[in-house]
C-alpha cells in the first residue's frame, strides 16, 4: 500500500519551455501533496504544499507563478515549471499524505528528473 | 533547522545487523521519529515512524530511549540493496515540512 507515482520520470526541453510533471497516489486518497526539489549532492527542500481544493503554499524563495500546482483531485496533484531555464534542472519529488491519523506518514514518488537545456 | 544530528556515514558488513543512531534532544512530546532511505536517484522511501514505543516492521526496528532524546534504527541483517542515505526526522502529526537534514550515507560492503 502506500504507493505514489510521477510522470515523467525524466524530462530534457530547451530553455523557455515549460513542463508539466504529475503526481498520483495510486492506493489511497491524498488530502495534502508535497512537492520537493533535490539538487545534486543536496538533501531534499520542500518548495510548496497542496490540499486538495485549495491554493499551494509555497516555501520562502520559491516562486508561485513559476511553479505552478494543481491538486485538482485527491489522487492527483501536478507541478508546472513554467518558462524554464538550465537552472531549473532538478531532481522534483512529490509526497502525498492521506487522511492524517496518527503520525501521518508521507509518501514519495520516485522522483522526475528534469534538464533545461 | 535541524532538529537531528546523524553521523554523516557508516559502513555495514552484508549479512550484519546495521544500527543508525539518531539524536533529537529538543524532541518535544507530540512529535514523532520518522525514518526514511534514499536510495541513489530515488524518491525517499519510508522506513518506520514511532512515538515512545520501540516499533518493528518488516523491514526494520526503531529503538527510542525512554527519555526520547535519541534513538536508534536497526536493520537486522543488511544487504547491498541497503546502501543508501538514512534519514532521521522529528516531526508533529501531520507535519508538512520534512526537514531532511544530511542523513547518514549507510554503505554495506560484501
Amino acid at each position: 500500500g502506500a504507493v505514489v507515482s510521477q510522470h515523467p520520470s525524466w524530462v530534457i526541453c530547451k530553455s523557455g519551455t515549460s513542463v508539466k510533471i504529475e503526481c498520483r497516489s495510486l492506493d489511497f486518497q491524498a488530502t495534502t501533496m508535497f512537492w520537493y526539489r533535490q539538487f545534486p549532492k543536496q538533501s531534499l527542500m520542500l518548495m510548496a504544499t497542496s490540499n486538495e481544493g485549495s491554493k499551494a503554499t509555497y516555501e520562502q524563495g520559491v516562486e508561485k507563478d513559476k511553479f505552478l500546482i494543481n491538486h485538482a483531485s485527491l489522487t492527483l496533484s501536478t507541478l508546472t515549471v513554467t518558462s524554464a531555464h538550465p537552472e531549473d534542472s532538478s531532481f522534483y519529488i512529490c509526497s502525498a499524505r492521506g487522511v492524517v491519523e496518527g503520525a501521518g506518514t508521507q509518501y514519495f514518488g520516485p522522483g522526475t528528473r528534469l534538464l533545461v537545456l | 533547522d535541524a532538529k537531528t544530528t546523524q553521523p554523516p556515514s557508516m559502513d555495514c558488513a552484508e549479512g550484519r545487523a546495521a544500527n543508525l543512531p539518531c539524536n533529537h534532544s529538543t524532541i518535544s512530546g507530540n512529535e514523532y521519529v520518522y525514518w526514511y532511505r534514499q536510495i541513489h536517484s530515488q524518491g525517499p522511501q519510508y522506513i518506520i515512524h514511532g512515538l515512545k514505543n520501540n516499533e518493528t516492521n518488516e523491514m526494520a526496528s526503531l529503538i527510542i530511549t525512554e527519555d526520547r532524546k535519541s534513538s536508534t534504527l536497526i536493520l537486522p541483517h543488511a544487504t547491498l540493496r541497503d546502501t543508501a542515505v538514512y534519514y532521521c526526522i522529528v516531526g508533529e502529526t501531520g507535519a508538512n515540512n520534512l526537514f531532511f537534514g544530511t542523513g547518514t550515507r549507510l554503505t554495506v560492503i560484501p
